[in-house]
């Protein structure tokens, strides 16, 4: 069984920039959710896709954005990037929210520095 | 709106012995879930136990368990025989079992062993 895998694993950009983010989600998982951890902070829930759809928004603004493919791995897209953007992306893949997806598997995430 | 605490930015344990480690929720909900998450060095954020609310059966995973007080919502995770790659950040983090999408997690506690 594979899990969830993420790239890249370190990422430097400018303010001002665009990034995209990459995850595939576990085998036998259809959902994928990404959440910003800020140093010394606990992850934030950014986003949720299920079946190529959003399921499901935090309180981060619309550039924040992401995809969802036929396969199930997903793209984190962040436009216009901030200082505050520094962080820690994580992805997380479970099964169908509403039938046992509950827990939530997380991949090693992607370490972002804005300057 | 659901919030997670935990009170113990960090604690210390000599190794071989037990810690038990606090997490406070507030919810107006009767039905969810809520876990534990561990978070080594290497970012990983790796599942360590989950309680669903509806069972009054305390979950336990080998030297973990957790003391899960539904009235009380209080929910701490107790690690015996503690070992020193036990060292890591530990998420309390809650989930809404009527809404399928985001999990909300504390400030985390670092837990350092002590050989």
């Amino acid at each position: 069984e594979t899990g969830v895998t993420q790239s890249p694993t370190h990422l430097i950009k400018t303010r001002g920039q665009q990034v995209t983010l990459r995850c595939s989600s576990q085998s036998g998982h259809n959902t994928v959710s990404w959440y910003q951890q800020a140093l010394g902070q606990g992850p934030q829930f950014i986003f949720q896709y299920y079946r190529e759809e959003e399921n499901g928004r935090g309180n981060f603004p619309p550039r924040f954005s992401g995809l969802q493919f036929p396969n199930y791995s997903s793209e984190l897209n962040v436009n216009a990037l901030e200082l505050d953007d520094s962080a820690l992306y994580l992805c997380a893949s479970s099964k169908s929210p509403r039938t046992g997806g509950e827990t939530q598997y997380f991949g090693p995430g992607t370490r972002l520095l804005v300057l | 709106a659901q919030t997670v605490t935990q009170s113990q930015p960090e604690m210390s344990v000599q190794e071989a012995e037990t810690v038990t480690l606090s997490c406070t929720y507030d919810t107006s909900e009767s039905d969810y879930y809520l876990f534990w998450y561990k978070q080594p060095p290497s970012r990983q954020m790796i599942l360590v136990i989950r309680q669903e609310a509806y069972k009054q059966q305390n979950a336990t995973e080998n030297r973990f368990s957790v003391n899960f007080q539904k009235a009380a919502k209080s929910f701490s995770l107790k690690i015996s025989d503690s070992q020193l790659g036990d060292a890591a950040m530990y998420f309390c983090a809650y989930r809404s079992a009527s809404r399928d999408d985001k999990i909300i997690f504390g400030k985390g506690t670092r837990l350092h062993i002590l050989p």
